[in-house]
């Protein structure tokens, strides 16, 4: 059963970048089959998608977040990462990742970032 | 993109069946059959229950079922159990090789 953790600072100040890691344990990152997503959810509030990245470093961004992420895989690693610039206050969430593939996502337990001074 | 809509809120009592619906487009939810739904339990980690509108991963109880009709999914919860209290969120591909989630719903058992 693949295992994924999501790691990063806990508190990030407004203006600056955004950047977590997660790591895949007990399952492959290269198959072709799976692809990688980062989710978040601030407190109160639904789920949104941020985005996806494939292996190959093909990406696909939600268009309301599109201008200011950027995702990327380490195959070396085992890890997969995002970067959110000039983030807010709005931007404070639970971030998940996800591994995705045809019958469905595996989550990561998420970490919690907060924006603030 | 515009997050599918769902009701903020169901609730039934127990043993009785509810149905979530999940209203989107036909740029999403009725274009594709890659519709799936979560179980989200506050501090807990998103449970899939259904996915490609209607396959349940093994280990899920066939109390919950998925369909589609149009640009509309549905999540029915039969047999409705004090556990079930928990969000659901529906997800979509879309158009744009990206995907959606629904505004979510509280299931409340009375």
């Amino acid at each position: 059963q693949v295992h994924l953790q999501e790691s990063g600072p806990g508190l990030v100040k407004p203006s600056q970048t955004l950047s977590l890691t997660c790591t895949v344990s007990d399952g492959s990152i290269t198959s072709d089959v799976y692809y990688w997503n980062w989710i978040r959810q601030p407190a109160g509030k639904g789920l949104e998608w941020i985005g996806r990245v494939f292996t190959s470093g093909r990406a696909n961004y939600n268009p309301s977040l599109r201008s200011r992420v950027a995702m990327s895989v380490d195959t070396s690693k085992k890890q997969f990462s995002l970067k959110l610039t000039s983030v807010t206050a709005a931007d404070t969430a639970i971030y998940y990742c996800a591994r995705g593939l045809s019958s469905g996502w595996n989550w990561g337990q998420g970490t919690l970032v907060t924006v603030s001074s | 993109q515009s997050a599918l809509t769902q009701p903020a809120s169901v609730s039934g009592s127990p043993g009785q069946s509810i149905t979530i619906s999940c209203t989107g487009t036909s740029l999403d939810v009725g274009g594709y059959k890659y519709v799936s739904w979560y179980q989200h339990h506050p501090g807990k980690v998103p449970k899939l229950l259904i996915y490609d509108v209607s396959n349940r991963p093994s280990g899920i109880s066939n109390r919950f079922s998925g369909s589609k009709s149009g640009n509309t999914a549905s999540l029915t919860i039969s047999g409705l159990q004090a556990e079930d209290e928990a969000d659901y969120y529906c997800n979509s591909y879309t158009d744009s090789n990206t995907y959606v989630f629904g505004t979510g719903t509280r299931v409340a058992v009375l």
